[in-house]
């Protein structure tokens, strides 16, 4: 069975400040996509950051990066210098079906920024 | 418009009744999918369509589950004889062919009384 696990169910960090959340995650397939969603009080799910795990290199957008070790199945988020916007769930996911990219989630960290 | 469009935002229902969730993708966008999202879980997956084709249909969770999207575009879950464990946000979300990433709606927030 293929798995995601986010062993921090609840994370709260000052404003300005850098936090990471943490994501593992169970496959044995040798190539799949790793992603991190964002879920606001609206609900709408929000695509953060990719990362295809074929590549070497960490992913980054912006205030986002990953740090990606494939060999542990990590697959850590780290946000600089946070603002109250990016109080939200965050949710790692992850797909290895090419043909039918159907996502398997995390059960989320929910994240709250300080004012 | 740009996004995915999901109706009703909220529904609330007895229990036994009928219910319909609509999806309305991003046009262009070949591959729909479905999934339930209980609170304070991860969205799990229920099925998957391929323009009209329902290529994976593992995730629902019994047989008063259906789904379908006659025309590859809109889509529609229906939910028969509802049950309370049937409550929670039913989640649809859009992509291009392929690995690429899938852009979700706002939910259907699905009470069952």
């Amino acid at each position: 069975a293929q798995t995601v696990t986010q062993s921090q169910p609840e994370m709260s960090v000052q404003e300005a400040e850098t936090v990471t959340l943490s994501c593992t995650y169970d496959t044995s397939e040798s190539n799949y996509y790793l992603f991190w969603y964002k879920q606001p009080p609206s609900r709408q799910m929000i695509l953060v950051i990719r990362q295809e795990a074929y590549k070497q290199q960490n992913a980054t957008e912006n205030r986002f990066s990953v740090n990606f070790q494939k060999a542990a199945k990590s697959f850590s988020l780290k946000i600089s210098d946070s603002q109250l916007g990016d109080t939200a769930m965050y949710f790692c996911a992850f797909t290895t079906n090419f043909g039918n990219e159907k996502l398997t989630f995390g059960t989320g960290t929910r994240l709250t920024i300080i004012p | 418009g740009a996004g995915v469009s999901q109706s009703p935002r909220y529904k609330v229902a007895k229990r036994g009744q009928d219910v319909a969730l609509r999806c309305d993708p991003i046009s262009g966008h070949v591959s729909l999918f479905w999934y339930q999202q209980a609170l304070g879980q991860g969205p799990e997956f229920l099925t998957y369509f391929q323009n009209e084709a329902q290529l994976d249909k593992s995730g629902l969770p019994s047989d008063r589950f259906f789904a379908e999207r006659p025309e590859g575009s809109v889509s529609t879950l229906k939910i028969q004889r509802t049950q309370q464990e049937d409550s929670a946000v039913y989640l649809c979300a859009s992509s291009l062919q392929g690995p690429q990433p899938q852009h979700f709606g706002d939910g259907t927030r699905l009470s069952i009384l």
